[in-house]
C-alpha cells in the first residue's frame, strides 16, 4: 500500500501570501490530520477532517484552514502568511479497519517565509 | 493538562546500550500512548503503542513500559545500533477526542559505534 503523500515538498513564500498544501492519505483511510512542527513548538495539532467534515481544531488563528474531499484527499490553506508560519507542515492519516487511533505521518512540506 | 512532558531533551550512548525516553501526562482521559520515530528530513514514523490496560508492550527491541498509577510511560531500546539515531517523540490521545495527538517535545538520541 502506498503511504502519505504530500505536495509540494518545499515551498518559499513571502510575508502576506497565502499558500495551499496538499495531503493523499492511505487508501481506504478517512480521516487526515494536520500538525506543524517547529523546533520552538514541536508538533502542534492544527486540525482533522473525516468525510469531508473538519471534527477537531487546535488553537490556531483562523488564517489556517482546510478541507478535505470526496476521494479522502485534503487541503490546508494559510493566508497571509507570517515569517513565524515557517515550519514543516505534517499531514497524517488514519481509520484503517482495526486501527483507529494509529495515525500514518507523510514526509511533510518544508514551508519558508520570507 | 493537556501536555505530555518527555525527557530527556538529548541522549547519548555506545552501541549495545539500553537508552530510555521517559513521558508524563496528567489528563487521565488519555488512553492511547504512541512512539514515533522520526529521522531528519521525513516524517514521524510510528513505532509502537500501548493502551493503558496493559503495563508493558515489546516489539522487536523497542518496549514500552507503562504505569497508569503514576501516569508515566517510557519507552526502551534494546541492544541500540547507530541506525537506531534519531528524533523519538512519545504523544498521546483520547479516543473519543478523534484524532488528536499531544505530542512530547522530543528526544534526540545518538547511538556511538
Amino acid at each position: 500500500k502506498a503511504g502519505v503523500t504530500q505536495t509540494p515538498r518545499y515551498l518559499i513564500k513571502t510575508r502576506g501570501q497565502q499558500v495551499t498544501l496538499s495531503c493523499s492519505p492511505i487508501s481506504g483511510h478517512r480521516s487526515v490530520s494536520w500538525y506543524q512542527q517547529t523546533p520552538g513548538q514541536g508538533l502542534q495539532f492544527l486540525f482533522e477532517y473525516f468525510s469531508e467534515t473538519q471534527r477537531n481544531k487546535g488553537n490556531f488563528p483562523g488564517r489556517f484552514s482546510g478541507r478535505q474531499f470526496s476521494n479522502s484527499r485534503s487541503e490546508m490553506n494559510v493566508s497571509t502568511l507570517e515569517l513565524g508560519d515557517s515550519a514543516l507542515y505534517l499531514c497524517a492519516s488514519s481509520g484503517g479497519q482495526g486501527m483507529r487511533n494509529e495515525q500514518f505521518f507523510g514526509p511533510g512540506t518544508r514551508l519558508t517565509v520570507l | 493538562q493537556q501536555q505530555v512532558k518527555q525527557s530527556p531533551q538529548s541522549l547519548i550512548v555506545q552501541k549495545g546500550g539500553i537508552p530510555i525516553i521517559n513521558c508524563a501526562y496528567e489528563n487521565t482521559a488519555f488512553d492511547y500512548f504512541p512512539w514515533y520515530q522520526q529521522f531528519p528530513g521525513k516524517g514521524p514514523a510510528l513505532l509502537i503503542a500501548i493502551r493503558p490496560d496493559v503495563s508493558e508492550k515489546k516489539e522487536g527491541r523497542f518496549t514500552i513500559s507503562f504505569n497508569k498509577s503514576a501516569k508515566q510511560f517510557s519507552l526502551h531500546i534494546m541492544d541500540s545500533q547507530p541506525g537506531d539515531s534519531a528524533t523519538y517523540f512519545c504523544a498521546a490521545i483520547v479516543s473519543g477526542g478523534y484524532n488528536k495527538l499531544i505530542f512530547g517535545a522530543g528526544t534526540r538520541l545518538a547511538v556511538h559505534p
